[in-house]
């Protein structure tokens, strides 16, 4: 069965810090890895990454995928109140590109 | 951009009816589309795949027959709860992908329904 892992489950942390939000998995016949923002309603699409070791950069955020270890980050440097959401990794798989979503990280912002 | 849109966003309904959402691609034709469940603070759960023309894969322990997905057309997917109960209380979304494009470009999402059976 796959499986997708995301660390920490939660986190708090003060507008300007920076975050790292972790992603394993454990599946077969990999084909890409997602990083989705969940704010209220519909995942909205930051990145996918395909190869190891080539980091993807919006603004301040980036992400890098070690295929070898199998996980991702994602970072998010000067963190702002916006950025309070859930944060959700996904690797699909197969030819009917199927998406196993982690459990997701909610990441809160304060001021 | 590509969108998706779900309808409806929120409903509620008795337990024993059946309750109909639709997934539509408004400016894109989607071969494939995903629905997924989502119980509150966890993560979405695939339910199944739905192929225009044809039956939908089904994942395991998702039961067909509760959960007809019906994909009649490039542009739209529709998912009935039958004989609804309040254990299907929960958060629908659907996702489509732009048949135009590679298998491995992003999927997008509609804005989900949230189901609540009383």
């Amino acid at each position: 069965e796959d499986k997708v892992v995301q660390s920490p489950l939660s986190l708090v942390v003060h507008e300007g810090d920076t975050v790292t939000l972790n992603c394993s998995y454990e599946v077969t016949n990999f084909r890409s890895l997602l990083w989705y923002k969940q704010e209220k309603k519909a995942p909205t699409f930051l990145f996918m990454l395909t190869s190891s070791g080539i980091e993807k950069k919006s603004g301040r955020l980036s992400s890098i995928l070690d295929k070898k270890e199998l996980f991702s980050i994602l970072n998010i440097t000067a963190t702002q109140t916006g950025d309070s959401a859930v944060y959700l990794c996904a690797v699909r798989t197969g030819t009917a590109s199927k998406l196993t979503f982690g459990t997701g990280t909610r990441l809160q912002v304060t001021l | 951009g590509a969108v998706v849109s779900q309808h409806p966003s929120w409903v509620i309904c008795k337990s024993g009816t059946s309750v109909k959402i639709e997934c539509r691609s408004l400016d894109f034709q989607a071969t494939t589309m995903f629905w997924y469940r989502q119980f509150p603070k966890q993560s979405l759960m695939l339910m199944a795949t739905s192929n225009e023309g044809s039956k939908a894969t089904y994942e395991q322990g998702v039961e067909k027959d509760k959960f007809l997905i019906n994909h009649a057309s490039l542009t739209l997917s529709t998912l009935t709860v039958t004989s609804a109960h309040p254990e299907d209380s929960s958060f629908y979304i659907c996702s489509a992908r732009d048949s135009a494009r590679d298998r491995d470009s992003p999927l997008h999402f509609g804005n989900g329904t949230r189901l609540t059976v009383t």
